[in-house]
């Protein structure tokens, strides 16, 4: 099975509220994630990503939080905008070699307005 | 700028026909990898490249091949092996820094 899955295949929020999108992952070895939006028809875009190393981290609207006693993953987006209107992964990396990212399924971000 | 390219945008295929999708980044990064993404599914690996001359198999790669003769190239091959083709096909890079992904190309087998 997966070993990176999202709890919601879809969030509907309204304009200017803030969005959680949450994240289980099953291996304790992971200790790199990264979060990804993607728009219907593109490849995936960086948003934010953290090490095991750290339990947050904040960028711009978003903040990433990690609780590895329940292998957990969090995406914050503040002031939810249109243009957050999308498909949000988490991915993992396993042991930080360079032999690629095990990606959820994804939870697409409605925003109404 | 740097970045990676990935064409076709679109792609159409007759059922039993190999066809080969491009891959190429300017970005110097060693690894290179395949994504196959189908409708409302995550992305899975298909194969990946850590350095030129050498890839290994991702979860996914029965019916596929790839090269990699140069550290900007990374070629996939779709061949008339893998059972059910038609999906979104995405390329990435990395280094140290982090990955990066390409535009995609839709591959349909009609």
């Amino acid at each position: 099975g997966e070993s990176v899955g999202l709890h919601l295949p879809t969030l509907s929020v309204q304009e200017g509220d803030n969005s959680i999108i949450n994240c289980a992952y099953s291996n304790s070895a992971s200790d790199y994630f990264i979060w990804y939006k993607q728009e219907s028809g593109k490849g995936p875009q960086f948003i934010i990503d953290i090490r095991s190393n750290m339990d947050k981290r904040q960028g711009q609207r978003v903040t990433v939080l990690l609780n590895k006693t329940v292998k957990h993953l969090s995406l914050q987006i503040a002031a939810t905008q249109p243009g957050d209107s999308a498909v949000y992964f988490c991915a993992e990396n396993k042991g930080g070699g360079a032999d690629g990212l095990t990606f959820g399924k994804g939870t697409h971000l409605i925003i109404q307005p | 700028d740097g970045g990676i390219t990935q064409s076709p945008k679109y792609l159409f295929r007759k059922e039993g026909q190999n066809v080969t999708l491009s891959c190429e980044q300017n970005l110097n990064h060693d690894a290179m990898y395949w994504y196959r993404q189908d409708p409302g599914q995550g992305l899975r690996l298909i194969y990946y490249s850590q350095i030129v001359n050498d890839f290994q198999k991702g979860d996914i790669a029965e019916g596929y091949s790839v090269s990699r003769e140069k550290k900007e190239s990374f070629p996939l091959t779709v061949t008339s092996a893998q059972k059910n083709p038609t999906a979104f096909y995405l390329c990435a890079s990395s280094n140290i820094d982090g990955y990066t992904f390409g535009s995609g190309t839709r591959l349909t087998v009609v």
